[in-house]
């Protein structure tokens, strides 16, 4: 079965300061990876994702992942963070469970502050 | 569009009382997903439709029911809530024919169970 770790349950940085978020997966295929944003009190945002190709990949808000499939990891970074970017990021893998549906398993979450 | 809703935002309940929590999706997608998330846990899957007409078995489903009433709405039903429901439900769906790994969430339902 599928999983998913992220090492760091709270990361506190300095707004401007560079983030990394850490993600490591379990999967004996290659995996579909995604990291999801979710606010206070708020549901889940895709920020990005991983399909196939390309292991460094862009997404929303200036956040970008690289899929390291060596040390099967999918780690989050962006170069200089804002204080709207605190909350919580869950990584995940996705698996196809069957007419075209895919099932996500979720890390436990990384809660992200920022200091002024 | 609205995406995904989903109904009641917030609900008490009292142990062995039931309840039905409701989602709707205007996107066209196929397949549907019921996930309960709790402090420390992430998001853990309860039951899924990957299409109108089919369910199954998620992760953690004893407790739980689910209808798919149609292509947009996907229920959660809780026959005889247990303090251990307490949590927040969110509901989420993808496109079968293109983009199907990326779910789209909703807003969720805080669920307290007392």
């Amino acid at each position: 079965a599928q999983s998913v770790t992220q090492p760091d349950i709270h990361i506190t940085v300095s707004e401007g300061a560079s983030l990394e978020l850490r993600c490591n997966y379990s999967y004996g295929a290659t995996p579909y990876l995604f990291w999801y944003v979710q606010s206070p009190g708020q549901g889940l945002q895709l920020l990005l994702k991983y399909f196939s190709g390309d292991t460094l990949v862009q997404g929303i808000k200036g956040f970008e992942a690289e899929f390291k499939r060596s040390q099967s990891s999918f780690n989050l970074r962006k170069p200089s963070v804002h204080w709207s970017d605190a909350a919580e990021y869950f990584c995940a893998v996705g698996v196809p469970s069957g007419a075209g549906s895919y099932q996500l398993t979720f890390g436990k979450g990384t809660k992200l502050s920022v200091i002024p | 569009n609205a995406g995904v809703t989903q109904t009641p935002k917030f609900q008490v309940l009292k142990t062995g009382q039931s309840m039905t929590l409701q989602c709707a999706q205007d996107m066209n997608h196929n397949s549907m997903y019921w996930y309960r998330q709790d402090p420390g846990m992430g998001l853990r899957l309860i039951y899924y439709s990957a299409s109108e007409g089919t369910t199954d078995k998620g992760e953690v489903p004893n407790g739980y029911n689910v209808s798919r009433l149609n292509k947009r709405e996907f229920s959660l039903r809780l026959e005889s809530a247990a303090p251990s429901q307490t949590s927040v439900y969110f509901c989420a769906s993808s496109d079968s024919l293109a983009g199907a790994e990326t779910q789209y969430f909703g807003p969720g339902t805080r669920l307290l169970v007392l």
